[in-house]
């Protein structure tokens, strides 16, 4: 079955600074691959889609890069800011069928 | 505001009670969902609706029973639940829901936190 792994259960960065957060998958690459933001208590939000046949989706602040060969996306936040502080997902799309990660917990320290 | 509603967010429930959890989206999609997390867990798909119909069940027990009574609202029955389900209950949708396709962006409600004592 499919498995995603979300490096780092936490990650704590500098206010300022660029977050990279991992996530690894195993066996099928997926046809899109999607990251979303979760606050405490709250459902998760979408926040960029990227294409199997993409490299690279920007979009403000956010970076998200694909890489099939290496089975990995990489997920960047540049200038990062206490705002930023949540638990994203990274989440697996291959034709409807959504593979989730346990998520990244990201503090921003001002 | 994300389009998706549930009711309550907050519910604590006996093992032996009845209760139901009620989700209603506002953003015109044909495709319904229901998951669970859980705790240093992924989110767990429970149940799929499209345009009504359930196309999707995966291996819930049936202490849970989804009622998807037209495109816009969803409920998920709650009866003689365990401890163990205790969790935060998330409803979806999106735009449609086709074996296939790809590139739907998944829109989720703020949840329900369910206690079972």
């Amino acid at each position: 079955s499919q498995k995603i792994e979300q490096n780092s259960e936490a990650l704590n960065i500098q206010e300022g600074k660029t977050a990279t957060l991992t996530c690894n998958y195993t066996n099928y690459s997926p046809a899109y691959l999607q990251w979303y933001r979760q606050d405490p208590g709250r459902g998760p939000v979408f926040l960029l889609l990227i294409r199997e046949n993409e490299k690279e989706k920007r979009k403000e602040r956010l970076k998200v890069t694909f890489d099939t060969t290496l089975k990995q996306s990489l997920f960047h936040i540049t200038a990062s800011q206490p705002a930023d502080s949540a638990t994203y997902l990274c989440a697996l799309d291959r034709g409807n069928q959504f593979y989730f990660g346990t998520g990244t917990s990201l503090t921003v320290i001002p | 505001e994300t389009g998706v509603t549930q009711t309550p967010r907050h519910l604590v429930m006996g093992m032996t009670n009845k209760k139901s959890l009620k989700c209603e989206q506002h953003l015109g999609h044909n495709a319904m969902y229901w998951y669970k997390q859980s705790a240093k867990k992924p989110l767990e798909l429970m149940f799929v609706y499209s345009l009504e119909e359930r196309v999707e069940n995966n291996s819930v027990p049936s202490r849970f029973s989804p009622e998807c009574p037209n495109s816009s609202h969803l409920f998920l029955h709650l009866h003689t639940l365990q401890p163990e389900d205790s969790a935060l209950y998330l409803c979806a949708s999106s735009r449609t829901y086709q074996q296939g396709y790809s590139g739907n962006t998944i829109y989720f409600g703020e949840g329900s936190w369910l206690t079972v004592v």
